[in-house]
């Protein structure tokens, strides 16, 4: 049973837009959220991440936001570059960082 | 430079004939972990370990092994490789203990099972 959800198979955005990424889940027990990004042959990176004691976290050009009420969590990336290209994962964990729950990830493509 | 290092990157094989994936990494980080990834399915855990000589199933554990015997390193070995665990694997480290850490990944291993 996917607790993590990435409803969103692919996202086409123009450079310079914003890029939303979303994601949901079901465990109310995850304490720990992470965003990675992933390009062809290589493996996932990690870009950023939240506790589930805040509601926002940024970085650079990255911002994660929390809605606990919903189980709902979204990447912003403001303003997108053609280099973001890739597929993003959300993932999330139960225990501060093992055991990590992955969606099955959003395949961004920013056209110049 | 900090890393996790996964060997071999490809590997092409048939039934039944054992192999090992290596995994090691310079972090000296105390959790590692196993994942396979699979299209429409991303990430799945397969085993993990907490410490020397701790490891423990992950959702997926059926058909592979582990161990650790250092902490540096977390060799994934398919005793009787099957078609069905022909897949991109990676390997993860963390020292989740130091509070809300990410895991670091590997580049990945794909396996073809014939």
């Amino acid at each position: 049973d996917q607790q993590v959800k990435q409803n969103s198979p692919s996202l086409s955005v123009q450079e310079g837009r914003i890029s939303i990424l979303n994601c949901d889940y079901t465990n109310s027990m995850f304490d720990y959220f992470l965003w990675y990004k992933k390009y062809p042959a290589e493996g996932p990176t990690f870009l950023i991440s939240i506790s589930s004691i805040k509601d926002k976290n940024e970085d650079g050009r990255f911002t994660v936001f929390l809605n606990k009420s919903a189980k709902h969590l979204s990447l912003h990336i403001v303003p997108s570059q053609p280099g973001d290209s890739a597929v993003y994962f959300c993932a999330a964990s139960r225990n501060s960082g093992y055991a990590l729950n992955f969606g099955k990830g959003t395949s961004l493509l920013v056209t110049p | 430079e900090a890393q996790v290092t996964q060997n071999p990157r490809y590997l092409i094989t048939v039934t039944g004939k054992k192999l090992t994936v290596t995994c090691s990494q310079n972090m000296n980080h105390e959790y590692m972990s196993w994942y396979r990834q699979d299209p429409g399915l991303g990430l799945r855990q397969i085993y993990y370990s907490m410490n020397v000589e701790v490891t423990d199933k992950g959702d997926v554990p059926e058909g592979y092994k582990v161990s650790r015997k250092e902490k540096r390193n977390f060799p994934l070995i398919l005793e009787s490789p099957s078609p069905n665990q022909t897949s991109l694997y990676f390997c993860a480290s963390s020292n989740p203990g130091q509070g809300n850490q990410p895991q670091h990944f590997g580049d990945g291993t794909r396996l073809s099972i014939l």
